[in-house]
């Protein structure tokens, strides 16, 4: 079947914009993860969610970031007000619960 | 915060050669699960391992871990271009029985043809 997949692959945004980052996992896959990596730098955790439930936030830098997993399947990571610093690689993985985590191609996003 | 540091930061072989990457942990853990990811391209998981096993193959592969040093090493045989990438190691930490996981910074093996 197919992977994870994430949505857009690329985005330019100016500084204070609202951006929405798609994750859509591979069927079934009960957790979802959203990790960011900088450049050189492995992945860092944000968020998980199992199901609809959002099990997880420590990694959320701030209040401007959020997540949601409405229906257990497709989730959407939001960035409010965005800042250069938020410029990263945003990789969204799937898993059945404690198994190896299936990374998508990830969503490369600019802030200018 | 990283609880992984793969060893060495990076690596330069002759393909046929093999290629042996360390990383060490520093919390107790379930499983420690090994990625590559080549340039342009996703993460892909290699290997787990689980916190009761002590070695484990797959094709090409070799990954042993060591709980009482908090250690684990990855070998790639025959190593071949192709294997040209960024490898990581990466721990759910068990405390708190969070899935997350945690990553180090990562290792680039470049096999030389």
């Amino acid at each position: 079947g197919a992977g994870v997949s994430q949505s857009p692959r690329y985005k330019v945004t100016k500084r204070g914009q609202d951006v929405a980052l798609r994750c859509d996992p591979i069927s079934g896959h009960v957790s979802l993860y959203w990790y960011r990596q900088a450049l050189g730098q492995g992945p860092e955790f944000l968020t998980y969610f199992n199901y609809e439930a959002q099990q997880d936030k420590s990694g959320l830098p701030n209040d401007r970031f959020s997540a949601e997993r409405p229906e257990g399947s497709i989730s959407t990571l939001t960035i409010q007000r965005t800042e250069q610093r938020d410029s990263a690689m945003y990789r969204c993985a799937s898993s059945l619960a404690g198994n190896e985590q299936f990374f998508g191609p990830g969503t490369r996003l600019t802030v200018l | 915060s990283q609880q992984g540091e793969e060893d060495p930061q990076a690596l330069s072989i002759q393909e046929g050669e093999n290629a042996t990457m360390n990383c060490s942990y520093k919390t107790s853990i379930n499983n420690l699960q090994w990625y590559r990811q080549n340039s342009g391209r996703g993460l892909v998981h290699l290997i787990l391992i689980r916190s009761n096993e002590r070695e484990k193959h797959s094709g090409r592969l070799r990954v042993t871990l060591d709980t009482s040093k908090k250690s684990s090493s990855l070998l790639i045989t025959a190593s071949r271009a192709a294997d040209t990438a960024s490898y990581f190691c990466a721990t759910p930490p068990r405390q708190g029985g969070s899935e997350k996981l945690v990553f180090g910074k990562g290792m680039k093996l470049t096999v030389n043809p």
